[in-house]
């Protein structure tokens, strides 16, 4: 079956280093790879969409990976601000419908 | 601009009980999704609708119903609420008709079933 994995449920880091979150997928090819942040008692909202044929998509601080060979896409925040603490959710959607990771959620240190 | 507006906030709910979660977009997006969302876990596909007139089951969809009426509302009915449909639960729409792309979600519904 389909899955997908983030690969740890936690990070800490301390502020100005950099973030790197980790989405590993299982039987899909999919087209499309999102991130979402998700903050407390909030709903997702989106950050990056990068595509199959992308190797890297970058947004301010905001850098993520796609490597369909490895099935893993890695999502980086550089410089990152204790307002960068929340959840990270990585979502591939195929055929219609979308799968969402358990999520990592980030703390960053002042 | 609202986006996706989600109602109620918050439902208690007694075992048995029925009720409709509403989810209305004003994006004029063809695409409409509902998912639960259970503690320290990811969202999971309830159900999901490509247009008017269309809905279709995703990953949990037993005792939820749906219908999509107008392109604006997609309304989640639970038939016989039961504890373990406790959680929290999005609606979310996409530009995309295949969902293939951003998608906004509301701000959520808070349900307790005892």
């Amino acid at each position: 079956s389909q899955k997908i994995e983030q690969n740890s449920e936690a990070l800490n880091i301390q502020e100005g280093k950099t973030a790197t979150l980790t989405c590993n997928y299982t039987n899909y090819s999919p087209a499309y790879l999102q991130w979402y942040r998700q903050d407390p008692g909030r709903g997702p909202v989106f950050l990056l969409l990068i595509r199959e044929n992308e190797k890297e998509k970058r947004k301010e601080r905001l850098k993520v990976t796609f490597d369909t060979t490895l099935k893993q896409s890695l999502f980086h925040i550089t410089a990152s601000q204790p307002a960068d603490s929340a959840t990270y959710l990585c979502a591939l959607t195929w055929a219609g419908k979308s799968t969402f990771g358990d999520g990592t959620t980030l703390t960053v240190k002042p | 601009n609202a986006g996706v507006t989600q109602t109620p906030k918050f439902q208690v709910l007694k075992t048995g009980q029925s009720m409709t979660l509403q989810c209305a977009q004003d994006m004029n997006h063809e695409y409409m999704s509902w998912y639960r969302q259970d503690p320290g876990m990811g969202l999971r596909l309830i159900h999901y609708s490509v247009g008017a007139g269309i809905t279709d089951q995703g990953e949990v969809p037993n005792g939820y119903n749906v219908s999509r009426s107008t392109t604006e509302d997609f309304p989640l009915r639970l038939l016989s609420a039961a504890p373990s449909q406790t959680s929290v639960y999005f609606c979310a729409s996409s530009q995309n008709s295949r969902g293939e792309g951003e998608a906004f979600f509301g701000q959520g519904t808070r349900l307790t079933v005892v």
